[in-house]
């Protein structure tokens, strides 16, 4: 079973729009960490952020936020206002307090469409 | 700061050469990573190294791969004899800490066998 789950292989929305991006978690620690990365068309991939199990606030980082629900299991992205710089492909991830692996999604490619 | 460095960016090469890349953590990270990125099986982790020992090479994918650190700065990982199915994006990323932490990539090497 996949430990990350992105639904979403690719959405396309109007520059401006708000998305959000799925991302839903499976684990039987009760301690693990949860990411997101970039990967823009150029190919590197960019951290953006890092969520430990204990702390559900969700967070903000201007036109970005995460929903962060242990209850259903999941780790959500939104880009607000979104823009042409958006565009790439958006990885979530999970590891485990027990254990040395990363484990990613298969990814979600956006594009925003001026 | 540097982040991680990795060399070549690109290489092209015929089947059954010997392929060498080389990676360089960010200073004073103590965790490193190989992973390769296709279209097919997405990123996948071949080999983690915690102070310069391999802890869990269980995704190198056969004989032919082989990754050392000999030193904090320095990572190799090498393919003798490469083979076409080997074409794909090599990335390096490196964290402080264990597999938890937060790891920062590489621009990932472009590997092509033709």
């Amino acid at each position: 079973a996949q430990k990350v789950t992105q639904a979403q292989t690719e959405i396309s929305v109007v520059e401006k729009e708000d998305v959000t991006l799925d991302c839903v978690y499976e684990t039987r620690d009760t301690t693990y960490y949860l990411f997101w990365y970039k990967q823009p068309p150029s190919g590197e991939l960019v951290f953006l952020i890092r969520r430990n199990s204990f702390d559900e606030q969700n967070e903000i980082s201007g036109r970005y936020s995460w929903n962060f629900q242990k209850s259903t299991s999941s780790f959500n992205f939104t880009i607000t206002a979104s823009q042409v710089v958006d565009s790439a492909v958006y990885f979530c991830a999970l590891s485990e307090r027990t254990g040395n692996q990363f484990y990613f999604g298969t990814g979600t490619s956006l594009t925003v469409i001026p | 700061d540097a982040g991680v460095i990795q060399s070549p960016r690109h290489e092209v090469t015929e089947m059954g050469q010997e392929v060498t890349l080389r990676c360089k953590p960010i200073s004073g990270h103590n965790s490193l990573f190989w992973y390769r990125q296709t279209m097919m099986r997405g990123l996948e982790l071949l080999i983690y190294f915690n102070n310069n020992v391999p802890i869990d090479d269980s995704g190198m994918p056969e004989d032919r791969f082989s990754a050392k650190m000999p030193n904090a700065s320095f990572s190799t990982l090498k393919i003798q004899p490469s083979e076409p199915r080997d074409s794909a994006v090599y990335f390096c990323a490196s964290s402080f800490g264990r597999a938890q932490e937060t790891q920062y990539f590489g621009p990932g090497t472009r590997l092509l066998v033709l």
